[in-house]
């Protein structure tokens, strides 16, 4: 059971805007920021949102994040949906009662 | 170019040991903290032990405590991984990852090696 919560799938065509939601609670989410990897299949994961809203070098910009100043949760939207970014998608963050790093679930997102 | 590259993976039997290894190169490996992180087969991600760049603070996941050991040689650019007591939910594969900060509190992991399976049965 994973602390950080994802939908296990997310689905869109070619173009479109798709969002993957990430809810956690006050002791990683709502006081520490979030993070996202994307795996590609087959391959390990790579960095591709950090502290919320930062892209590595080399992210594309339709990729975004956000995170919820109002509750425990954050979001990655992928702006004009590839091909390439069918992927599993995972949200991680600090937890501070765990005092480790917690995931998501991940979320897989299909390009129809 | 930064690369993380990990190995020692293997079937081994229940209640036995493995140590794993990953080697750095292209980067400066004594500077940041560093982690290991699994995945079982079909499964999500798992953090399981972190190390700051010198060593002096570790941390592990519940799941492993008491039975992991995370050490490092920055002289050599190589982290390891000491497992022992392993049991079949410790099968996955282990991924190698560098922190972006010195410490292994709370930042996030920009750089990940392919990883090394580990498989636990009799």
């Amino acid at each position: 059971q994973s602390v950080l919560t994802q939908p296990p799938s997310v689905s869109g065509t070619p173009g479109q805007r798709v969002t993957v939601s990430c809810s956690g609670s006050s002791s990683n989410i709502g006081g520490n920021t979030v993070n996202w990897y994307q795996q590609l299949p087959g391959t390990s994961p790579r960095l591709l949102l950090y502290s919320n809203v930062h892209r590595p070098s080399g992210v594309p910009e339709r990729f975004s994040g956000s995170k919820s100043e109002v509750d425990t949760s954050a979001s990655l939207t992928i702006s004009g949906l590839q091909s390439e970014d069918e992927a599993d998608y995972y949200c991680g963050a600090w937890d501070d009662s765990l005092n480790g790093h917690v995931f998501g679930p991940g979320t897989k997102v299909t390009v129809l | 170019e930064e690369q993380l590259v990990e190995s020692g993976g293997g079937l081994v039997q229940p209640g036995r040991s493995l140590r794993l290894s990953c080697a750095a190169s292209g980067f400066d490996f004594g500077y940041y903290a560093i982690h290991w992180v699994r995945q079982a087969p079909g499964k999500g991600l798992e953090w399981v032990s972190g190390i700051s760049w010198d060593s002096e603070n570790i941390g592990y996941a519940d799941s492993v405590k008491g039975r992991f050991t995370i050490s490092r040689d920055n002289a050599k650019n190589f982290l390891y991984l000491e497992m022992s007591s392993l049991t079949d939910e410790d099968t996955a594969l282990y991924y190698c990852a560098k922190d972006a900060s010195r410490s292994w509190v709370y930042w996030y992991f920009d750089l990940w090696g392919r990883g090394t399976l580990v498989t636990v049965s009799s």
